[in-house]
């Protein structure tokens, strides 16, 4: 089986705060995906990230992939309300699977 | 153009019970995946429907099945209910199959087993 650890796995947060989230496992990934889940509905695909030491942004969110590609980190600068949510990693094996991470819950408040 | 729509969206089920969730992807999207979230085990890969034919599988016994339609619908089958089959069910559906495109998913159909 092939796990992905997310850290930590409950965050609450004041509105205007930087927070990071952290992806981890002893596995190698050829890709890695990174999804937010709002209640009621699906995850949404926020980025995929492919080679080993990427980096991509989008607005105020920050994804790195670690140089051995078994990681990943997900920065959030100035944190939102709007960014409340359920933050899901995942890799995607040589193989053709895809493993999520167990998830963290981000509360930003008001 | 409409989301992927999952129904019904709330089930509830008795032990031993049979249950049939339905899936009905994006138009245009060919292949449709399935996922079961629990909390304590997060979201695990069920399988994946492509063109009618199954073609990836994840690790779940018998009694999850699933098929697929001529029209990209999809059904998943849970046979013989357990209190642990208790879960969020999620479908995904993509324009082609394996993991090279984006996969889309639906709200889910919640399901609980009393």
């Amino acid at each position: 089986t092939q796990l992905l650890e997310q850290s930590p796995q409950f965050l609450s947060i004041q509105e205007g705060e930087n927070l990071t989230v952290y992806c981890n496992s002893s596995s190698v990934f050829s890709s890695l995906q990174w999804y937010r889940q709002e209640p009621g509905e699906g995850p949404v695909l926020l980025v995929t990230v492919v080679t080993g030491g990427e980096v991509k942004k989008l607005k105020r969110l920050t994804f790195q992939f670690g140089d051995a590609r078994k990681d990943s980190s997900l920065h959030i600068t100035a944190a939102q309300p709007g960014d409340t949510g359920l933050y899901l990693c995942a890799g995607k094996t040589g193989a053709n699977n895809l493993f999520f991470g167990t998830g963290t819950r981000l509360t930003v408040i008001p | 153009k409409a989301g992927v729509t999952q129904t019904p969206r709330y089930l509830i089920k008795t032990r031993g019970q049979q249950v049939t969730l339905s899936c009905s992807p994006i138009s245009g999207h060919r292949s449709v995946s399935w996922y079961q979230q629990t909390p304590g085990q997060g979201l695990q890969f069920l399988f994946e429907y492509f063109s009618e034919t199954q073609r990836n599988k994840g690790n779940f016994p018998g009694r999850f099945s699933g098929r697929q339609f001529s029209n990209s619908r999809s059904e998943m089958n849970v046979s013989t209910l357990e209190l642990g089959d208790s879960a969020l069910y999620l479908c995904a559906s993509s324009l082609g199959a394996g993991l090279a495109y984006e996969q889309y998913f639906g709200p889910g159909t919640r399901l609980t087993v009393t």
